[in-house]
């Protein structure tokens, strides 16, 4: 069964095209985030959302957009492709860190997708 | 603002032997997790093992442990007895509240 799954893992496309990824979790869990990868390894957050919300919108162009149909999904639109959006995208997901007398009392690590390794020509 | 730093691009490693890759952190946070994820070619991201800021006691997971020590703000990361399948980039990862930051990562080759 797995845990946080996304579509496609592959998507080649030409420049100028708007395409989608999609990204479920059946965790259960409250926050869900997309990750952009370039080819150097690097990791940059791009959005992140809480139960539906936006919570983290780092400076990525609008071209790009997520939509949270409920807080199973996170999936992102991208509009008019360009050469350097060409990356692998990670979706994660992760549960809200309940405080106990101060302390957190569960682990809050974040549960990746497979990736989509995005080519635009 | 919270960080973390990487310093080794790449490192490698006898088969069998003992690597140490390093990680340290700034946050101001006195709450906070700490984990080592793990990318084989594959690409998908593996957790490793975790930490809880407020736990002195070094997280261990089979041949995986760390070198947690809060006040110098360092999280390094000991795989013993390296094996072929330990190799991937690993990523240094600082959760405060419902965000989590990365480091750059450091790309580790088991050689045979």
């Amino acid at each position: 069964d797995t845990a946080v799954s996304q579509t496609p893992k592959y998507l080649v496309t030409q420049m100028g095209n708007d395409k989608s990824i999609k990204c479920e979790q059946n965790l259960g869990h409250d926050t869900m985030y997309w990750y952009k990868q370039d080819s150097k390894k690097f990791l940059k957050i791009m959005f992140s959302y809480n139960n539906k919300e936006l919570i983290i919108n780092e400076t990525v162009p609008n071209r790009f957009s997520p939509k949270s149909p409920d807080k199973a999904h996170l999936n992102l639109h991208i509009n008019s492709l360009e050469l350097g959006d060409s990356a692998v995208y990670f979706c994660a997901s992760s549960r809200d860190r309940v405080l106990a007398g101060g302390l957190s009392s569960s682990y809050n690590e974040q549960f990746f997708g497979p990736g989509t390794r995005l080519t635009v020509l | 603002a919270q960080t973390v730093t990487q310093s080794q691009p790449e490192m490698s490693v006898q088969e069998a032997e003992t690597v140490t890759l390093s990680c340290t952190y700034d946050t101001s946070e006195n709450n906070y997790y700490l984990f080592w994820y793990k990318q084989p070619p594959s690409r998908q991201m593996i957790l490793v093992i975790r930490q809880e800021a407020y736990k002195q006691q070094n997280a261990t997971e089979n041949r995986f442990s760390v070198n947690f020590q809060k006040a110098a703000k360092s999280f390094s990361l000991k795989i013993s007895d390296s094996q072929l399948g330990d190799t991937a980039m690993y990523f240094c990862a600082l959760n405060t509240g419902n965000q989590f930051y990365f480091g750059t990562g450091t790309s580790l080759t088991v050689i045979p």
